[in-house]
């Protein structure tokens, strides 16, 4: 079965700082994966999506960016942290180019900029 | 553009009530699905149904239920019964393809808060 991994579970951050958030994917191959930010309340927000290694696309420009180094590995990184950058974090999968399928989430990484 | 509301932001009901949720969409599209998803306090979004726009026959799953009518671009969540462990927020999400590299985008509501109190 499929499973989904994201860590750290908890970060805590000074402003200015550099960030490094982390997500696997197990048992599926070439998945889609995206990174979503849940700010304080609710409500999500796609930041990024990747359907192949190396390919992204930014849904909202930001101090973050999103890499994909190997198939099922996805990351979400900042040179310098915003206040508003604290939140939380959610790593997701689809299967590859199957229309409409559902996303399977992570974990998630909660974030505190202070 | 596509677009899912929520418009109730927290309901709150006694053990074994019977509770709606309610999600309105739009959408331009014809061929397009729905979901829901339950996010307990431990933060973790929970897939819980999808819903393809040609399929309108409403669909039971345990205490769960869920009632799409396209004619009013709804998608409710019927929980019969309730209990304290169906506290969480629930969100409704409406699928948006991308056409250009194969993914697909979830629209999602704001999302409804449930408690269930004892």
């Amino acid at each position: 079965s499929q499973t989904i991994h994201q860590w750290p579970a908890t970060l805590v951050q000074p402003v200015g700082s550099p960030l490094s958030l982390e997500c696997t994917v197990e048992g599926t191959s070439n998945p889609n994966l995206y990174w979503y930010r849940q700010a304080a309340g609710r409500g999500l927000q796609l930041l990024f999506y990747s359907v192949g290694i190396g390919q992204i696309s930014s849904e909202v420009p930001q101090n973050l960016s999103a890499s994909r180094p190997q198939d099922r590995q996805f990351i979400l990184s900042s040179k310098k942290l915003l206040l508003s950058d604290s939140g939380f974090y959610l790593c997701a999968w689809s299967v590859d180019l199957a229309s409409y399928n559902e996303q399977f989430f992570g974990p998630g990484t909660r974030l505190t900029v202070l | 553009a596509q677009k899912v509301t929520q418009a109730q932001t927290e309901i709150s009901v006694v053990e074994k009530e019977d509770v709606t949720l309610d999600c309105v969409y739009e959408t331009r599209d014809t061929t397009y699905y729905l979901f829901w998803y339950k996010q307990p306090p431990s933060g973790e979004l929970v897939f819980l149904i999808r819903r393809n726009s040609f399929d309108e026959q409403n669909e039971i799953s345990g205490r769960y239920s869920w009632n799409f009518q396209k004619s009013t671009s709804s998608f409710n969540f019927t929980i019969t019964a309730s209990q304290v462990v169906d506290s969480a927020v629930y969100f409704c999400a409406l699928s948006e393809a991308f056409y250009q590299g194969g993914s697909e985008k979830l629209v999602f509501g704001k999302g409804t808060k449930l408690t269930v109190n004892p």
